[in-house]
């Protein structure tokens, strides 16, 4: 399984654009990169999910360099109600020859806090 | 509405009380999994089942059962709880199509066992 390591919290202020990046070293060929967003007690949000390049959805990007190594999560002009904690999940739900992949391990979080 | 949808939101129990928190979702999903989140700890999946019939072992399925006997059910038994599960439970499912992880969460399930 692929370990994903980020950073323990991040601060931004309101209407700045928000970079989160996440590092997995060995991350597996038929794994995707997916990031999560987690209010308190509530159950984590998919946000956007990717293989390689660049993604783009209504709410976020999704940068992922060649060697997949890392990626990062853009969020533009954020506001008060995008602090979270933000997760970065790779894995895979591959079924192939009686071989499951379904073992998903989150990773501790990102704590991102917006200021006024 | 698309939905997981996990019962009871919240428990309290006594130690060694059997006790089941049901999850439910209605898309039609093949994959779906059970979390614990405690402090300091984040999210640690404890089971999970790739389609009905088919079920193995998260990071810490220790004191946990699961079954899987309709796609749109999944149910987590704790036969003897013990205080150490007090915890936050999460139910998710996914599409299960390909690879991709992107998963629906319920609302949670706090459990605490005095």
């Amino acid at each position: 399984l692929a370990k994903t390591t980020q950073p323990i919290s991040m601060d931004s202020y309101e209407g700045q654009e928000v970079n989160i990046t996440c590092s997995h070293n060995n991350i597996a060929t038929n794994d995707y990169i997916t990031w999560y967003q987690q209010f308190p007690s509530q159950g984590p949000r998919f946000i956007i999910q990717g293989y390689k390049t660049k993604v783009t959805n209504e709410v976020a990007s999704l940068f992922i360099p060649a060697d997949r190594k890392s990626s990062t999560l853009s969020l533009p002009r954020v506001s008060l109600s995008d602090t979270a904690v933000y997760y970065c999940l790779v894995g895979s739900l591959l079924n192939a020859g009686g071989t499951s992949y379904g073992k998903l391990t989150f990773g501790q979080g990102t704590i991102l806090t917006v200021h006024p | 509405e698309a939905q997981v949808t996990q019962n009871p939101r919240y428990l309290i129990t006594v130690t060694g009380k059997k006790l089941t928190v049901t999850c439910s979702q209605n898309m039609n999903h093949e994959y779906m999994s059970w979390y614990r989140q405690d402090p300091g700890l984040g999210l640690r999946q404890i089971y999970y089942s790739m389609n009905v019939e088919v079920t193995d072992k998260g990071d810490v399925p220790e004191g946990y059962k699961v079954s899987r006997k309709e796609k749109r059910n999944f149910p987590l038994i704790l036969e003897s709880p013990s205080p150490n599960q007090t915890s936050l439970y999460f139910c998710a499912s996914s599409p299960g199509t390909g690879k991709k992880t992107e998963a629906f969460f319920g609302q949670g399930t706090r459990l605490t066992v005095v």
